[in-house]
């Protein structure tokens, strides 16, 4: 079993619409907890961090952590064509392993 | 301010040819990454430095695979003999010592024939 597990998608929804993308893991010794968007070609870039259980707003992207569940969320809402990209889930421990979810891949059509 | 650069940003060679990788991170970063990222997946860790020290060299198949980074600053990723399976982007990205933000490059795509 993978230490995190990520829908690989593709996820494909209307402009303006509330996308949900979710992961799960199975290490509690995760501490922090990222979302990367990664555009063709291009590195990953760091949309979200947080670091307890809770949600975490930034302008339309809200981040839910449950640690007791074991399952973290991010939510884009009114979505936009420019958000179509690969978003990528990661956790990482004190010990400063970052491990990567299998990515989801965006589309959202105009 | 210049971000994580990696070059070559290509790279074309046949199997058992040698290879390497070049990364310079953002200035002050003390932490530098190399990771590997197959086509539909996320990256995987290759190693990670805390300065010139390889902290986590785990994933990194060191039968031919080889990694440096001499005065904590550049490093060099190798791979030698390359095989097909190797072919795939490799990240490099680097961090503060106390920051939370990962920055990556862009990556080198290999592709062995």
């Amino acid at each position: 079993q993978k230490e995190v597990e990520q829908d690989p998608g593709p996820l494909s929804v209307p402009e303006g619409a509330i996308v949900s993308l979710n992961c799960t893991y199975s290490n509690s010794a995760f501490q922090y907890f990222m979302w990367y968007r990664q555009y063709s070609r291009k590195g990953p870039e760091l949309l979200m961090y947080t670091y307890s259980s809770g949600n975490k707003e930034d302008g339309r992207f809200t981040a839910q952590v449950d640690k007791s569940s074991k399952y973290i969320s991010l939510f884009i809402r009114d979505s936009q064509p420019s958000d179509s990209a690969t978003y990528l889930c990661a956790m990482e421990n004190q010990g400063g392993k970052l491990i990567f979810g299998q990515g989801t891949e965006l589309s959202v059509k105009p | 301010e210049a971000g994580v650069v990696q070059s070559p940003r290509y790279k074309i060679i046949e199997k058992k040819q040698p290879v390497a990788f070049w990364c310079n991170p953002i200035s002050g970063h003390n932490t530098l990454y190399w990771y590997r990222q197959n086509l539909g997946q996320g990256p995987e860790l290759l190693i990670r430095y805390e300065n010139e020290e390889a902290v986590d060299d785990s994933q990194l198949p060191k039968d031919r695979f080889s990694a440096e980074r001499l005065k904590g600053v550049d490093s060099t990723l190798k791979i030698q003999p390359a095989e097909l399976g190797d072919s795939a982007v490799y990240l490099c990205a680097s961090r503060s010592g106390d920051g939370e933000k990962l920055f990556f490059g862009s990556g080198t795509q290999l592709s062995v024939l």
